[in-house]
This record gives C-alpha cells, sequence and structure tokens, in this order.
C-alpha cells in the first residue's frame, strides 16, 4: 500500500482536459513539495512537474500541477495519443527520520 | 547533459547479495544541493524509492529495507552503488538510479537494469 494515493485509472478522448489526483498527509503532501513523473510504456520514468507546479524545460504547457494542503493534482489539457503513460507523485516524507515515497499510480488511457 | 547509468549483474540467488553501480557522466557527483537516490519497480508495479546518498556519505533510506540496504559513493569514479542483502524473488525488479534534487525530485532518472532473483 503506497503513502501517497492515486486513482489506478484515468481516461479520456484527444482534446480533453483530465486531472490526475493524489492524496497525502501533513508529513509528506502537507509540508513538502510534489513532484510527477511520466512513465511511458517501456521506459524510465521522466520528471513531468516538480516543486509542485514548476515545468522542467521541455514539458509542454498542457501538463499543469496545484497543491493544496494534502493533497495535489495533475491536470492535462488538450488530451493527446501520446499522453497516453502511466502517472506518479511523489513526495518527501518528514516521519521515520525522512523518506522518499511515491504514490501507486495512475495508468492514463486516450480513449 | 547529465547522464546515468546503472550496471551490474542481471541474475542474483536468494539469499545472496544484489550489487548495482551508477556511474554519472556529464556532470559531478560532489555537486552541493544534490543526492544520488536508487529507486526500483517490480514488473508491474509502481516505484519503490530504496535510499538516498549524499556525496559526503550521508544516507537515507527506506525504513523497510533500511536493515538490508548499503548505499555508497566514490567519487574519484563519480559513481553510487547499492548493495541489497539478503535478496528473494520480491526484490526482482527494475532498479533505477537517479540524481535526487534537494532530496525533493529525481531527475534525470538512468534507463535502468532489470535483476532477477532467481536460483
Amino acid at each position: 500500500q503506497s503513502v501517497l494515493t492515486q486513482p489506478p485509472s484515468a481516461s479520456g478522448t484527444p482534446g480533453q482536459r483530465v486531472t490526475i489526483s493524489c492524496s497525502g498527509s501533513s508529513s509528506n503532501i502537507g509540508s513538502n513539495t510534489v513532484n510527477w513523473y511520466q512513465q511511458l510504456p517501456g521506459t524510465a520514468p521522466k520528471l513531468l512537474i516538480y516543486s509542485n507546479n514548476q515545468r522542467p524545460s521541455g514539458v509542454p504547457d498542457r501538463f499543469s500541477g496545484s497543491k493544496s494542503g494534502t493533497s495535489a493534482s495533475l491536470a492535462i489539457s488538450g488530451l493527446q495519443s501520446e499522453d497516453e503513460a502511466d502517472y506518479y507523485c511523489a513526495a518527501w516524507d518528514d516521519s521515520l527520520n525522512g523518506r522518499g515515497v511515491f504514490g501507486g499510480g495512475t495508468k492514463l488511457t486516450v480513449l | 547533459q547529465l547522464q546515468l547509468q546503472e550496471s551490474g549483474p542481471g541474475l542474483v540467488k536468494p539469499s545472496e547479495t544484489l550489487s548495482l553501480t551508477c556511474t554519472v557522466s556529464g556532470g559531478s557527483i560532489s555537486s552541493s544541493s544534490y543526492y544520488w537516490g536508487w529507486i526500483r519497480q517490480p514488473p508491474g508495479k509502481g516505484l519503490e524509492w530504496i535510499g538516498s546518498i549524499y556525496y559526503s556519505g550521508s544516507t537515507y533510506y527506506n525504513p523497510s529495507l533500511k536493515s538490508r540496504v548499503t548505499i555508497s559513493v566514490d567519487t574519484s569514479k563519480n559513481q553510487f552503488s547499492l548493495k541489497l542483502s539478503s535478496v528473494t524473488a520480491a526484490d526482482t525488479a527494475v532498479y533505477y538510479c537517479a540524481r535526487h534534487i534537494q532530496l525533493e525530485w529525481f531527475d534525470p532518472w538512468g534507463q535502468g537494469t532489470l535483476v532477477t532473483v532467481s536460483s
């Protein structure tokens, strides 16, 4: 069972806007930044959003992140077929002397 | 451009020690503000953080693996390494190394290496 909670699946049609939620607690999301990773089939995860809402160079502005309290969300607008992937949220957790924690991942299907 | 590459045996016997090395190129492992981490992903499952190390040797480990994990750094070779002892089939996974920025986000990641635990 993952420390951060994500829905196992999400879906949308091309052009739609989809959101993926990530729920945590005061020791992780509530006190540290949330980061999102995209994992295309058969590849290593890639940083998609860092520090709650910052996009690394090269990530389209269709991807956006937000955080409120102990929850966060990733939004993808103008959904494209190449967005079909697994998405993971992650944060640092201050409990147990500090540890990195991930969500269980959300598989996004573009219908 | 910073790149990371995992290396090590792809097959380990149960009860033995898994050993992997991550070689960093295009930048120095001794850069401040950066930790260096290991993450694994069992086949068909999600990501699990194993631990992270600073170039000085300071470490953080996943509490669930702490008794079996050792992460070390060799600044002269620009490498850091993972040892996981007493492995079982449950340790079969793709193992990734990555730069752990401010102990917050991982970027970039290595391509990953599959380690299978089997006799």
